[in-house]
């Protein structure tokens, strides 16, 4: 079974703070995707990252980090003096070897950063 | 126009209309999606096409019909839809999956605010 859990609902932080997103994720493919996307209020998700199965590395652009750690299937977000433009939902999504072309999306973290 | 455009941006209509929504991509793309968005659930994947053939129906109600005519556009009729039947209804699009096996990011438009009465 393919499943993705974003366990933090809501989540507020005074601008400037780091703030931390978690997704943990089920599957039984070896080979996966994981993948971070932002949907402001304006409603259009926006792709932030893709990272395979086989690349534990982890990845910085900019004020946006990802930790991928396979031991504990994670694949958490954080973002470094957080601004108010970080303002949305956000999702982690799972796409495997057997599941064709389907995304499985958590139910997302809506992050609000207060100035 | 760039990248994933869907209109009308916000419907509303009675159980017994009939309406279409558009979706159109401009991104060279040869596989496109439906989601449905409700409050406080995962995005629900609807229907999958892949070189205009639909591969995936996830078990959807016959009132929501879709329609692929070209690679680039993607329709989704709606037809005495159920109050429930209310979401933001979001178009993707991506490269498919093809036989080198690679898993491509989609790409969203801003979705359809759709109201049933």
């Amino acid at each position: 079974a393919q499943k993705v859990t974003q366990a933090q609902t809501e989540i507020s932080v005074v601008e400037k703070e780091d703030v931390t997103l978690d997704c943990v994720y089920e599957t039984r493919d070896t080979t996966y995707y994981l993948f971070w996307y932002k949907q402001p209020p304006s409603g259009e998700l926006v792709f932030l990252i893709r990272r395979n199965s086989f690349d534990e590395q982890n990845e910085i652009s900019g004020r946006y980090s990802w930790n991928f750690q396979k031991s504990t299937s994670s694949f958490n977000f954080t973002i470094t003096a957080s601004q108010v433009v970080d303002s949305a939902v956000y999702f982690c999504a799972l796409s495997g070897s057997n599941t064709g072309n389907q995304f499985y999306f958590g139910t997302g973290t809506s992050l609000t950063v207060i100035p | 126009e760039t990248g994933v455009t869907q209109t009308p941006r916000h419907l509303v209509m009675g159980m017994t209309n009939k309406k279409s929504l558009k979706c159109e991509q401009h991104l060279g793309h040869n596989a496109m999606y439906w989601y449905k968005q409700s409050a406080k659930k995962p995005l629900e994947l609807m229907f999958v096409y892949n070189f205009k053939e639909q591969t995936e129906n996830n078990s959807v109600p016959s009132r929501f019909s879709p329609e692929c005519p070209n690679s680039s556009h993607l329709f989704l009729h709606l037809h005495t839809l159920q109050p429930e039947d209310s979401a933001l209804y979001l178009c993707a699009s991506s490269q498919a999956r093809g036989l080198a096996g690679a898993y491509n990011e989609q790409f969203f438009g801003p979705g359809t605010r759709l109201t049933v009465l």
